[in-house]
């Protein structure tokens, strides 16, 4: 099974900064990875797919990058209604289609 | 409006069953694959099971594997899932999640609400 290292598991950033979360394959997923957000008490929302294609209707402050084992998540500039847990998720060739652990997103 | 129901959750005892259904409305249904992921109180996501939109391809993690069935009718533009020799660790929210494509992979563009399965003596 393909292992999704997801880091840090949790981060405390003020408004306005740039924050970064990492997503590291086990093995090469060429670009099959998407990021979710989940607020608390909701169910998860798709940000990102294949790796850098923004959603329909997600702002553009939400950016990823990356390709074969290595990803990156970026919110350009904080803001509040962007606390909650980020997940990135693999769906290449085979199952299970592993999600990472996730990533705290707090305002300090 | 693109919406998924989900319903059938409930409490029952290690070995037990239940039936989880997923309402889907506002798209075509038949053009997109199904999952199902759970999330177990304060932990993180897990896939559990998908099927490609005609219903003749379905995966399953290695965790429900030979305990768990995925189906979808088409023409009721539901998706089910029946859980057999339930555990206490299959303890979860369950969220049923429309794929973008019509295979079983890929982005889940569309998500339920969740129910809560919960098993327990």
């Amino acid at each position: 099974d393909i292992q999704m290292t997801q880091s840090p598991s949790s981060l405390s950033a003020s408004v306005g900064d740039r924050v970064t979360i990492t997503c590291q394959a086990s093995q090469d997923i060429n670009n099959y990875l998407n990021w979710y957000q989940q607020k608390p008490g909701k169910a998860p929302n798709l940000l990102i797919y294949d790796a850098s294609n923004l959603e329909t209707g997600v702002p553009s402050r939400f950016s990823g990058s990356g390709s074969g084992t290595q990803f990156t998540f970026t919110i350009s500039s904080l803001r509040p209604e962007d606390v909650g847990t980020y997940y990135c998720q693999q769906y290449d060739d085979l199952p299970p289609y592993t999600f990472g652990q996730g990533t705290k997103v707090e305002i300090k | 409006e693109v919406q998924l129901v989900e319903s059938g959750g409930g409490v029952v005892r290690p070995g037990g069953s239940l039936r989880l259904s997923c309402a889907a409305s506002g798209f075509t249904f038949d053009d997109h694959g199904m999952n199902w992921v759970r999330q177990a109180p304060g932990r993180g996501l897990e896939w559990v099971s998908g099927i490609n939109w005609n219903g003749d391809n379905t995966d399953y993690a290695d965790s429900v594997k030979g305990r768990f069935t995925i189906s979808r009718d088409n023409a009721k533009k539901a998706l089910y899932l029946q859980m057999n020799s339930l555990r206490v660790e299959d303890t979860a929210f369950y969220y049923c999640a429309r794929v973008r494509m019509a295979t079983i992979e890929g982005a889940f563009d569309i998500w339920g609400q969740g129910t809560m399965v919960t098993v327990s003596s």
